[in-house]
């Protein structure tokens, strides 16, 4: 089945700029979608289709794809984007949708 | 306002059967893909299932293929999920989501 690989954890000091990456082998022919998750919360989608941002989703969250890497980037990080991420996909024949094993962003 | 109300969740036994329900509101429901989203105890997010606008056409991650059924009532504006056979490993928050917004979850325990 297929499969998007993702760093297990990743922390960064306030301001400083965390970056997140997605691999998988269909990432060339297919979008991406991050989700935010805080403890306890539902999911809120950061980014769409590479690198959209969402209304209400702050200047700071950025998205870009090339070739199986895709990368979440959050600039001048704040204590309140500490959380987990989640990328998202279909496989190459649309039909399998699958998240990553999950980021957690720790802000120091 | 976008809502995704689930409901239906609940505690059942190994090998029981539940059906959850989510009631959409504030968009035009008939116009996106739906899927179902399962979050086990301390763990990550696993798609579940999708289902097309219109009902025509419906995919299942291979764990549950054979055993849940994802679909929907666009004059409800309704999604749902039969889950049949259901095992200790189908604990979990069930989210319902067009991708774009997601409801609350309802827990569904399975255990003797």
């Amino acid at each position: 089945s297929y499969e998007l690989t993702q760093s297990p954890s990743v922390s960064v000091s306030p301001g400083q700029t965390a970056r997140i990456t997605c691999s998988g082998d269909a990432l060339p022919k297919r979008y991406v979608y991050w989700y935010q998750q805080k403890s306890g919360q539902a999911p809120v989608l950061v980014i769409y289709e590479d690198s959209k941002r969402p209304s209400g989703i702050p200047e700071r969250f950025s998205g870009s794809s090339s070739g199986t890497m895709a990368s979440l980037t959050i600039s001048g990080v704040q204590a309140e984007d500490e959380a987990d991420y989640y990328c998202y996909s279909t496989d190459s024949n649309d039909d399998q949708n699958v998240f990553g094993g999950g980021t957690k962003l720790t802000v120091l | 306002e976008v809502q995704l109300v689930e409901s239906g969740g609940g505690l059942v036994q190994p090998g029981g059967s539940l059906r959850l329900s989510c009631a959409a509101s504030g968009f035009t429901f008939s116009d996106y893909w739906m899927n179902w989203v399962r979050q086990a105890p301390g763990k990550g997010l696993e798609w579940v299932a999708k289902i097309k606008q219109d009902g025509s056409e419906d995919y299942y991650v291979e764990s549950v293929r054979g055993r849940f059924t994802i679909f929907r009532d666009n004059a409800k504006n309704s999604l749902y999920l039969q889950m049949n056979t259901l095992r200790v490993e189908d604990t979990a928050v069930y989210f319902c989501t067009s991708g774009d917004s997601w409801g609350q979850g309802t827990l569904v325990t399975v255990s003797a």
